[in-house]
Formats: C-alpha cells, structure tokens, sequence
C-alpha cells in the first residue's frame, strides 16, 4: 500500500497569514496514464469531508483560491495564503493513483 | 445538484448483521464510483472500498478483509455497506462519496454523504 504522510500533525496559525500542509507518499504517484492523482479534502468540525483541490493543483468548484496546490512524483502541498476562521479544521491528502486508495493522516489547522 | 443522502444512525449490538444506504441523485448513478470511507471516533479517514454501479466492479481494502460487503442497486441508484456479524470495533461514521475514475476522470471524492453513525455496544 502507498502511505502518505502529512506534516505538521498539528498546525496553529494567526488569522490572515499563511498555512502550509505537506504531504510525502512512499511511492510515486505518477499514474500509467501521465496523470497524478492527489487530492486534499477539509473536514470541518461535525462536518463530512469536502475536496478542496484533484489532481495535485486543481481547485474543486466553489473552492476559494486561497487555497492552492503543489508538487510532483512524491512531495505535495497545500497552501492557504491567508487564514480565515472558517478554515479551521482538518485537511487530508488522499492518493488515487493505486489501489489501495489511502488517506494522510490529517493536519489539524487551529488558530492561534 | 449532485446530493447522496446517507441512512440514519444505527445502534446495534455484536454479532449482529446492519446494511446501510446511500442514495445518490443529481447525476448519472451509473457513470461514478461510489466509495465509503470510516471515521473512527476522533480518528482520521480510511478508505474501505469502492463500487462502480454500471456494472458493480467492487474492489476492497485489504486492511478490511472479508468484513464488509459493498454493493450497489443501479435501479434506485443507491449503493450499499454491509456488515454480516458486527464488532465493537465497527463503531464508527461511515461516509459515501462519489467517485469520476478512468482516464478522464479526476480521480478524486468529489461529493460525500452526510455520514452514518454506527454504534455497536452491548
């Protein structure tokens, strides 16, 4: 199975600055086909989760473009260019790219 | 509006069998992969499996072997999780979520259920 491993676990962050999740898989996640299918989804509290961004750098509609993705082969990130309240919450990457499908295991994103 | 509209929570006791739905509409059922994922109380998200209603192609986690059953009744475009004996450890928020696969899909979890809630306590 491909593991992705998110870092920081746990991420405090001063309203209307910056965040940066990082997202390292085990293997590439180069598909066959030339795509790479990374994802990351928010999951708010009590809340399902939501994709944010598909393939490495693309914003899922209605997703603000604060947020925004990058990365390649096995290291990605998600940016927030500034925090909002609303943003609080947990983010996941998720791999698509081989079965098993896998998940990060989630950045916590409070404000300080 | 793509929606999937998940089965209300369900409090069972080990040992006992539970089936629970997710009905999508708003879209064509029979062209997306539907997948559920658990959440364990204060946990992260894991991926348990996925089906694709046209032709019911289901492939599984091996981290849940032989423990659930996912299928899917493209008539009522409604996708199903299944348990045949529970465990304590089965407690837990089940999402569905939809899923574009193939070379021209974007390969990501677009949309998601609100969530089942199974509890299983003696």
């Amino acid at each position: 199975d491909i593991v992705m491993t998110q870092t920081p676990l746990s991420s405090p962050v001063t309203l209307g600055q910056p965040a940066s999740i990082s997202c390292r898989s085990s293997q590439s996640l180069v598909h066959s086909n030339g795509n790479t299918y990374l994802s990351w989804l928010q999951q708010r509290p009590g809340q399902p989760p939501r994709l944010l961004i598909y393939k490495i750098s693309n914003r899922f509609s209605g997703v603000p473009d604060r947020f925004s993705g990058s990365g390649a082969g096995t290291d990605f990130t998600l940016k927030i260019s500034r925090v909002e309240a609303e943003d609080v919450g947990v983010y996941y990457c998720m791999q698509a790219t081989q079965f098993p499908y896998t998940f990060g295991q989630g950045t916590k994103l409070e404000i300080k | 509006e793509v929606q999937l509209v998940q089965s209300g929570a369900e409090v069972k006791k080990p040992g006992e069998s539970l089936k629970i739905s997710c009905k999508g509409s708003g879209y064509s059922f029979t062209n997306y992969w539907i997948g559920w994922v658990r959440q364990m109380p204060g946990k992260g998200l894991e991926w348990m499996g996925i089906i694709y209603p046209g032709d019911s192609d289901t492939r599984y986690s091996p981290s849940f072997p032989g423990q659930v059953t996912i299928s899917a009744d493209k008539s009522i475009s409604t996708a199903y999780l299944q348990w045949s004996s529970l465990k304590a450890s089965d407690t837990a928020m089940y999402y569905c979520a939809r899923f574009k696969g193939g070379n021209s899909g974007d390969c990501s979890f677009d949309y998601w259920g609100q969530g089942t809630l199974v509890t299983v306590s003696s």
